[in-house]
């Protein structure tokens, strides 16, 4: 069973301060997606990554893929109250439309 | 606007009696998907659908039943749930264009089995 690991579970800040989400794996995946997902909606893409060591910016936020393509990570700059939320990782296999493994997300309550 | 639509929001029923979750997108995406997510549990995929007619197992499907008539629609069955069955259910499609594996999801059903 591929899986994928996100760490930390929980993450409680306070306004301002910076975050590091992890997303690990032992499989290679051919893109990585992050979604952040509110109390009471569906997760929302937020940005897919597909190149080893590829790294794209929104805003305060910024993604990495790994260079082999296990792993990612999603860095918040100076959090702010509306950044509240769970955030997901999905791996997605080459050739396998949509079948997208879900990571357990790591939900972030910033304080202000 | 591009949405994701499922019905009910809100469910509560007993073990056995039969329900159906609804979903339809106005994307005209080709894949279709169900997903349950539960505390400590993440997402976990129940059925997928490639395209009309053409339904798949996913990782947890005991328990459910899914069909894909029409390229909009992919109701979700549920013949005599029981209490384990309680959960948030979403749905979700996608294109199989070079905009695959990016999903947008509804906004979830959360049903009660009592």
């Amino acid at each position: 069973t591929q899986l994928l690991e996100q760490s930390p579970q929980f993450l409680s800040i306070q306004e301002g301060e910076n975050l590091t989400v992890y997303c690990n794996s032992s499989s290679v995946f051919s893109s990585l997606q992050w979604y952040r997902q509110e109390p009471g909606e569906g997760p929302v893409l937020l940005v897919t990554v597909v190149t080893g060591g590829e790294v794209k910016k929104l805003k305060r936020l910024t993604f990495q893929f790994g260079d082999a393509r296990k792993d990612s990570s999603l860095h918040i700059t100076a959090a702010q109250p509306g950044d509240t939320g769970l955030y997901l990782c999905a791996g997605a296999h080459g050739g396998s439309q949509g079948n997208l493994i879900f990571g357990k997300g790591t939900k972030l309550s910033v304080k202000p | 606007e591009a949405q994701v639509t499922q019905n009910p929001r809100y469910l509560i029923t007993v073990t056995g009696k039969k329900l159906t979750v609804t979903c339809s997108q106005n994307m005209n995406h080709e894949y279709m998907s169900w997903y349950r997510q539960d505390p400590g549990l993440g997402l976990r995929q129940i059925y997928y659908s490639m395209n009309v007619e053409v339904t798949d197992k996913g990782d947890v499907p005991e328990g459910y039943k899914v069909s894909r008539k029409e390229k909009r629609n992919f109701p979700l069955i549920l013949e005599s749930p029981s209490p384990n069955q309680t959960s948030l259910y979403f749905c979700a499609s996608s294109s199989t264009g070079t905009e695959k594996n990016i999903q947008y999801f509804g906004a979830g059903t959360r049903l009660s089995v009592l």
